[in-house]
């Protein structure tokens, strides 16, 4: 598509459920970033995705959360039990390369993310 | 590890000149980057910078000190729809905190 997609734009679910959120990267993009930005905070680095290089799993708060990446393309950040802390922005980045320091290859085209409330 | 710095908040008139300051400690630096991100959208590229010097593009500006760990972001002649908050990167993960800039009449 012309740009970072992501599904659902909204997203209300009670507290200790599972949520699952969809990112669709630009065709032909190898890198592909979850971040979170609460209400007013910047952007909290999840997990990064290029090729098929294991991701980087570091900013992953908890053991809630996790996330794949399948065929190269699409990626669900799933999150498991979900908590009221858990409320925030997801947004979802991806990037013409991934692997070589920050060229200017690595810019960022962000998704318009999904916005997540836990009750 | 990465750690980058940013004033919190700015304000400014319309038509006047901003600058907004970024400095970073980082163990290997290989470019930076600044977004501009408008309330409840999410960021958009700016600018780029890897050398030392200024870039000009329009009524924007960054300028990058390698040396210093340093760079800022000039805007000029200051219009209402600047007002957003402008993020700097120079990790390939890590964001800064971000700068909210509030442009007033």
């Amino acid at each position: 598509g012309a740009g970072v997609s992501q599904s659902p734009s909204n997203k209300v679910t009670e507290k200790g459920k599972d949520v699952e959120l969809r990112c669709d990267p630009i065709s032909g993009h190898t890198a592909l970033y979850w971040y979170r930005q609460s209400l007013g905070q910047g952007l909290e680095f999840l997990i990064y995705f290029q090729g098929n290089s294991a991701p980087d799993k570091s900013g992953l708060p908890s053991d809630r959360f996790s996330a794949e990446r399948t065929g190269g393309s699409v990626s669900t950040l799933t999150i498991q039990r979900t908590q009221q802390e858990d409320s925030a922005v997801y947004l979802c980045a991806s990037s013409l390369a991934g692997d070589r320091g920050l060229r200017l290859s690595e810019k960022l085209f962000f998704g318009s993310g999904t916005q997540l409330s836990v009750l | 590890g990465q750690n980058i710095d940013q004033p919190t908040e700015m304000t400014a008139t319309e038509g006047a000149i901003v600058q907004i300051n970024c400095t970073y400690q980082t163990s290997g630096f290989n470019g930076l980057f600044w977004y501009q991100q408008h309330a409840g959208e999410a960021p958009t590229f700016l600018s780029y910078n890897v050398l030392d010097g200024l870039e000009e593009k329009g009524r924007f500006s960054s300028f990058l000190s390698r040396s210093k760990g340093y760079s800022y972001l000039l805007l000029k002649e200051l219009q209402m729809k600047d007002s957003a908050s402008y993020l700097c990167r120079t990790d390939k993960l890590i964001f800064g905190t971000g700068t909210r800039l509030q442009v007033f009449p």
